[in-house]
């Protein structure tokens, strides 16, 4: 059961666009459309942004979209806020037994 | 209003034991599909196990398999953890969890904090 593989920090300006990756494998990513990706701001339980790779539930903006490819998810954030600045987690679904796996988690810093 | 409200944690010693409770309220616990996630101090979440609406399946991940059981209570809308052997690794911030639709957990408990120390 390896965690999903995230890059620790992005960064990106007011306005800006940035990308977070999540690599998995074809035992994970790669075999389900079943990615979901959540934001955590400190002190603050996980809020559900994405899941089913691209769907936004109730009440999340659009400025939020979620893509995959191969065994790589991606979450994009577009014209980025301030209160965008928080830890974002992807999550997959993993077969039968192991169920769901989580990335390490992304740092973004709205500069 | 859609809730999820988890109480147990607390201060235990290595080898003790701890059972975590989560009430659901707003929605139909007996329909879905729940799940315990934890994050340790400073650290990214872990899926911990899942089950199935009717309870009939669950699943653990590696670290807590053969330690720790998942159960729950439809009647009474609640969700149970029971860690045996805990160990000074399994200190963290439990959340409970909802299976919105085929993937994604939404809501979130607020959590309870388990801490083994001795």
């Amino acid at each position: 059961q390896s965690a999903l593989t995230q890059p620790r920090s992005v960064s990106g300006s007011p306005g800006q666009s940035v990308t977070i990756s999540c690599t998995g494998s074809s035992d994970d990513v790669g075999a389900y459309n079943l990615v979901s990706w959540y934001q955590q701001h400190p002190g603050k339980a996980p809020k559900l942004m994405i899941y089913d790779v691209s769907k936004w539930p109730s009440g999340v903006p659009d400025r939020f979209s979620g893509s995959k490819s191969g065994n790589t998810a991606s979450l994009t954030i577009s014209g980025l806020q301030a209160e965008d600045e928080a830890d974002y987690y992807c999550c997959s679904h993993a077969g039968s037994y192991t169920h769901w796996v989580f990335g390490g988690g992304t740092k973004l810093t709205v500069l | 209003e859609v809730q999820l409200v988890e109480s147990g944690g607390g201060l235990v010693q290595p080898g003790g034991s701890l059972r975590l409770s989560c009430v659901a309220s707003g929605f139909t616990f007996s329909t879905y599909e729940m799940n315990w996630v934890r994050q340790a101090p400073g650290k990214g979440l872990e899926w911990v196990s899942y089950i199935s609406s009717s309870g009939s399946t669950k699943d653990y991940a590696d670290s807590v398999k053969g330690r720790f059981t998942i159960s729950r209570d439809n009647a009474k809308n609640s969700l149970y953890l029971q860690m045996d052997s805990l160990r000074a690794e399994d200190t963290a911030l439990y959340y409970c969890a909802r299976e919105y639709t085929t993937s994604g957990f939404d809501p979130w408990g607020q959590g309870t904090l388990v801490t083994v120390s001795s």
